[in-house]
């Protein structure tokens, strides 16, 4: 089945500054690559996404690229601002199937 | 997106009690739902997969007597504790969609 390692685990930056989330997957077929945003207490919020046959999105301050033959994906988030401090989840996922999540990234943004 | 609502968001019970958890797609017709766990600091783990008028799919350690899924319309679905025990102390998460999955705000049990 799918494996999805995500790296860091923790990330601090000053406001302002970017930052950068990775992901790798383990699955060739997976065509489905979504992030979601957690803040504490609440469920799951998805920020953007993209499939397979994209190599980049951008929507405002965040993009996400895809590397297919390398099987990686990252999130970055430019002009970090306070509000963006929350866990966040890569996830993929193939065809009809279930999603498979990373461990999360906890980020946060120092005034 | 979907939205989505979760009720209770907080419920305390005693061991051995059953715990009812209800998950509403309100603006979305969800032939599936999917029922999520989630431990502190931990990531997100699919526990089943809720078919309206049909049975459950549970992953595989998930115990289908232990977790009840009922889905009898496309826009409830709801998981059953059973015989809870404080080891199922955690924060239970609904979605609904295939592709582009929406979640809930999230139900935070704890068993006592």
């Amino acid at each position: 089945g799918e494996n999805v390692e995500q790296h860091p685990s923790t990330l601090s930056v000053q406001e302002g500054d970017s930052a950068v989330i990775k992901c790798t997957y383990s699955d060739s077929a997976s065509n489905y690559f979504p992030w979601y945003k957690q803040e504490l207490g609440k469920g799951p919020q998805l920020i953007i996404d993209i499939r397979s046959n994209v190599g980049e999105k951008k929507d405002q301050r965040i993009a996400v690229t895809l590397n297919k033959t390398a099987k990686h994906f990252s999130l970055h988030i430019t002009e970090t601002q306070p509000e963006d401090s929350a866990v966040y989840f890569c996830a993929a996922i193939q065809g009809a199937q279930k999603l498979v999540f990373g461990q999360g990234t906890r980020l946060t943004i120092n005034p | 997106g979907a939205v989505v609502s979760q009720h209770p968001s907080r419920v305390i019970c005693k061991s051995g009690t059953s715990v009812k958890i209800e998950c509403r797609s309100l603006d979305f017709q969800a032939t599936t739902m999917f029922w999520y766990r989630q431990f502190p600091k931990q990531s997100l783990m699919l526990m089943a997969t809720s078919n309206e008028g049909s049975k459950a799919t549970y992953e595989q350690g998930v115990e289908k007597d232990k977790f009840l899924i009922n889905h009898a319309s496309l826009t409830l679905s709801t998981l059953t504790v059973t015989s809870a025990h404080p080891e199922d102390s955690s924060f239970y998460i609904c979605s609904v969609g295939q592709y582009e999955q929406y979640f809930g705000p999230g139900t935070r049990l704890t068993v006592t």
